[in-house]
């Protein structure tokens, strides 16, 4: 079946301008996460969602990133008044809520502010 | 908090040699999973191998075994027979196993290069 993927691949912005990165899970996982991996760095955890809790956004860097996830499933990371250390690229995971809860990733998105 | 240590930012072994990665790692948890971590250039993470803590047997998915030292809180990668498709990025990852999912903790990454 088709795994997680994300759109864009590579989005290039001003310092200033917002930005949306999209996030569509494997069809039936309940959970679904985003990371961050800046240049050199390892992946550093922003916010998830399980099912219809609310999510957990203790990993989000400033009050400029946000995200929402539409009836289960699709998700949005928002980054308002982008700055140059944002970035990254921009990985997004889901998961089942059974077994090892193994994470499957998306190919990424790759965010440059200019 | 949970930490995830690498301490070998590049390594590169021989075509059909063997390479071990290091990994070690804090917390004051009893039961956790452990994972390894294959980042292609094409940016895709791809799972490699997973350890239960609570299993004693090392895990090992065809050429790839892992060293669990469980008291030691080190998990080493063994990549044996290694071929040009290994070169990658490679992450060590820690979870806590709460019912539910919780969010990976990653190292920051070790670069293997593989020299035919």
């Amino acid at each position: 079946g088709a795994g997680v993927s994300q759109s864009p691949s590579n989005k290039v912005t001003e310092k200033g301008k917002d930005v949306e990165l999209r996030c569509d899970p494997i069809s039936g996982h309940t959970a679904l996460y985003w990371y961050r991996q800046s240049l050199g760095q390892g992946l550093e955890f922003l916010i998830y969602f399980q099912g219809n809790s609310a999510p957990d956004k203790s990993g989000l860097p400033s009050d400029r990133f946000s995200a929402e996830r539409t009836g289960g499933s699709v998700s949005t990371l928002t980054i308002q008044r982008t700055q140059q250390e944002d970035s990254a690229v921009y990985l997004c995971a889901s998961s089942t809520r059974t077994g090892t809860n193994e994470q499957y990733f998306g190919p990424g998105t790759r965010l440059t502010v200019t | 908090a949970q930490t995830v240590t690498q301490s070998q930012p590049e390594m590169s072994v021989q075509e059909a040699e063997t390479v071990t990665l290091s990994c070690t790692y804090d917390t004051s948890e009893s039961d956790y999973y452990l994972f390894w971590y294959k980042q292609p250039p094409s940016r895709q993470m791809i799972l490699v191998i997973r350890q239960e803590a609570y299993k004693q047997q090392n895990a090992t998915e065809n050429r790839f075994s892992v060293n669990f030292q469980k008291a030691a809180k080190s998990f080493s990668l063994k990549i044996s027979d290694s071929q040009l498709g290994d070169a990658a990025m490679y992450f060590c990852a820690y979870r806590t196993p709460y019912s539910g999912n919780t969010p990976l903790v990653f190292g920051k990454g070790t670069r293997l290069s593989v020299i035919a």
